[in-house]
């Protein structure tokens, strides 16, 4: 079972206003990733990080969307100015060095 | 580009019976193949994976799939389905030459296991 992280659980934003998760990664598992999954079960990659740095990043996630994952801290993955387009299941993941992703249970982001 | 095709949304089966959730995927290159399993409202749970060595890999609660390069594809089997086994599962794969690790998923195949 995985042991990853993620808080909170549902988050309900109006529109325009900045909505906030977290996740804490599996202990030892140095990439963390972050994916979006809408109501009709479509994923889309957000970012991902290898210990405090950015491996990839698409470019929705480069305007609206900021993410970080500092030392000694919980990763989070923050959007300015959220839109109802924006309301979609938020995961994370953690990986060691092998290839299996372990997922969190995700923050529910509903935009009003 | 990597795509993953899960060919059927909806599969219904009885408690007991044996079912196959069908996974194809299209890439040229060295690819990583994995399934997961969603209950509803949950995240993902991992299942199992294939990267390279025997096609037939094992899983968690009694799944196991088949790589087939032939085919292009890794389906999901499980014998013996209970009704704990009803959720969304996911076939997912990974370019493993691009270096970002980031997983495409196909849409999903609803599994239904009636008493």
């Amino acid at each position: 079972n995985s042991k990853v992280i993620q808080t909170p659980r549902y988050l309900v934003k109006g529109q325009g206003q900045k909505a906030k998760m977290r996740c804490i990664p599996e202990k030892g598992h140095p990439v963390v990733f972050w994916y979006q999954q809408n109501k009709n079960n479509e994923f889309k990659f957000l970012i991902n990080f290898q210990n405090q740095e950015v491996l990839q990043q698409i470019d929705m996630t480069e305007k609206r969307f900021s993410a970080e994952c500092p030392s000694n801290s919980p990763c989070s993955l923050e959007i300015q100015s959220s839109e109802a387009g924006d309301s979609a299941l938020y995961l994370c993941a953690s990986r060691q060095s092998s290839y299996e992703q372990y997922f969190g249970p995700g923050t529910r982001l509903t935009v009003l | 580009t990597q795509t993953v095709s899960q060919s059927d949304a909806h599969v219904t089966v009885f408690e007991g019976d044996s079912v196959e959730l069908r996974c194809n995927y299209s890439y040229g290159g060295s690819i990583y193949l994995s399934w997961y399993i969603q209950h509803h409202g949950h995240g993902l749970q991992f299942l199992l994976k294939y990267y390279s060595g025997n096609p037939v890999v094992q899983g968690v609660n009694g799944f196991e799939a088949e790589f087939s390069k032939s085919d292009s594809s890794f389906h999901l089997r499980k014998a013996s389905v209970h009704w704990s086994d009803s959720a969304v599962y996911f076939c997912a794969v990974s370019a493993v030459s691009s270096g970002s690790w980031q997983l495409i998923f196909g849409s999903g195949t609803q599994l239904t296991v009636m008493p």
